[in-house]
């Protein structure tokens, strides 16, 4: 079975930076197409980075230059870092994979309970 | 930048067929997929590559594909459907995109 347990959230003062979490179990990270989708308050689900089985990454425009997303084989974990970070970054922070060797593209077959980023100050 | 276009808002009675359009101009060469989203949870996805049906959705749920519209139609709607849902692709530049999201509210 997948699970997708997201961490790392929390309150961050405008510029700051955090780093997310997303530990998967019952299927390999590094073999997979991951992203992270954010949804703000009140808001539309919004897409903000890829990570493919080769590496390649690609991100939404509002992020790019700001956030970086990795995953390590060990731990088996995807991660996002986050810097200079803005009020309209805030919001809820998924993690989802497609059905397990699936390599035609991203799509969320299976997702974690989000984390939430709040930026104030 | 690549945009899903759907309507705010769809309203239907009970046992009524839901019909929820999608519209972009990458959508002949990418499939599409929908969630369907209740207040204070994660996405579950209801379709997959335009017309797929996940296992354990409903066989109410449906996708269809012409042109640049892809349509989520939910047959015999009950209550329990109520929620917001979105449709997601992908544009050539091998980034992804959601639509604008649709809210069903059963009358």
């Amino acid at each position: 079975e997948v699970q997708l347990v997201e961490s790392g959230g929390g309150l961050v003062q405008p510029g700051g930076s955090l780093r997310l979490s997303c530990a998967a179990s019952g299927f390999t990270v590094s073999s997979n197409y991951m992203s992270w989708v954010r949804q703000a308050p009140g808001k539309g689900l919004e897409w903000v980075s890829v990570i493919y089985n080769g590496d390649s990454t690609f991100y939404a425009d509002s992020v790019k230059g700001r956030f970086t997303i990795s995953r390590d084989s060990s731990e088996n974990t995807l991660y996002l870092q986050m810097n200079s970070l803005r009020p309209e970054d805030m919001g809820v922070y998924y993690c989802a994979v497609p059905f397990t060797g699936y390599n035609s593209g991203w799509y969320g077959a299976d997702w974690g309970q989000g984390t939430l980023v709040t930026v104030s100050s | 930048s690549y945009e899903l276009t759907q309507p705010p808002s769809v309203s239907v009675s009970p046992g009524q067929t839901a019909r929820i359009t999608c519209s972009g101009d990458a959508l002949p060469k990418h499939y599409a997929y929908w969630y369907q989203q209740k207040p204070g949870q994660a996405p579950v996805l209801v379709i997959y590559k335009d017309s797929e049906r996940p296992s354990g959705i409903p066989e109410r749920f449906s996708g269809s594909s012409s042109g640049t519209t892809v349509t989520l139609i939910i047959s015999g709607v009950q209550a329990e459907d109520e929620a917001d849902y979105y449709c997601q692709s992908a544009d050539s530049s091998g980034t992804y995109v959601f639509g604008t999201g649709t809210k069903v509210t059963v009358l």
